[in-house]
């Protein structure tokens, strides 16, 4: 595709599950990061790859947030156990160089 | 790490009037950084970056200007149309190769 794509587009889950957010990045991006916005904020670095390494989890909020990208390409974000607390809008962006972000459209997580 | 400040939370002018944003950052070692305009429901899009050996950067009605010395950058809008209207989010890469870390962001309302 053209841009950059997350899914699902909206998520509710009940608070102790599981959930998995999937981002597809612009082909040939080496670079994919992972945001979480609240609503009338900046997005909050969570974690960014560039091809398959994990270069920099910093942002993670705690052990119950993990990402993988396994083959360069797709990444999944996994929040386990999830809490209310972990509600809000997960983007993700993908970069050719490092450089000139380009955001998808995000996926709003409900935990209720 | 990288903290970045951004002036003022919300601004409103009249349609033809210029607007200001200011930002602050902290890493002396940052070297790039770029503005974000997100409209309502949309992903943070790219309009304009500079890198830490320009002053000035600009593209058409739009400009972006960088202080090293008191580590601020300002985003400048000329001639604003109600199409401005959004939010705007400035960023600073953490240390030379990093991850972004944004601005709480500026809310634009351009009056007709």
């Amino acid at each position: 595709g053209a841009g950059v794509s997350q899914s699902p587009r909206y998520k509710v889950t009940k608070r102790g599950q599981d959930v998995a957010l999937r981002c597809d990045p612009i082909s040939g991006h080496v670079s994919l990061y992972w945001y979480r916005q609240a609503l009338g904020q900046g997005p909050e670095f969570l974690t960014y790859f560039n091809y398959e390494a994990q270069q920099d989890k910093s942002g993670l909020p705690n052990d119950r947030f993990s990402a993988e990208r396994p083959e360069g390409s797709i990444s999944t974000l996994t929040i386990q156990r999830t809490e209310q607390r972990d509600s809000a809008m997960y983007r993700c962006a993908s970069s050719l160089s490092g450089e000139k972000l380009f955001f998808g459209s995000g996926t709003q997580l409900s935990v209720l | 790490g990288e903290n970045v400040e951004q002036h003022p939370s919300t601004l409103s002018v009249q349609e033809g009037d210029s607007a200001v944003i200011k930002c602050t950052y902290s890493d002396s070692a940052s070297n790039y950084f770029p503005w974000y305009k997100q409209e309502l429901g949309k992903g943070p899009q790219l309009i304009i970056d500079i890198r830490s050996n320009v002053g000035e950067k600009k593209d058409q009605r739009i400009a972006v200007t960088l202080n090293k010395t008191a580590k601020h950058f300002s985003l400048h809008i000329t001639e604003t149309q109600p199409e401005d209207s959004a939010v705007y989010f400035c960023a600073a890469r953490q240390g030379s190769q990093g991850n972004l870390i944004f601005g709480k962001g500026t809310k634009l309302s351009v009056k007709p």
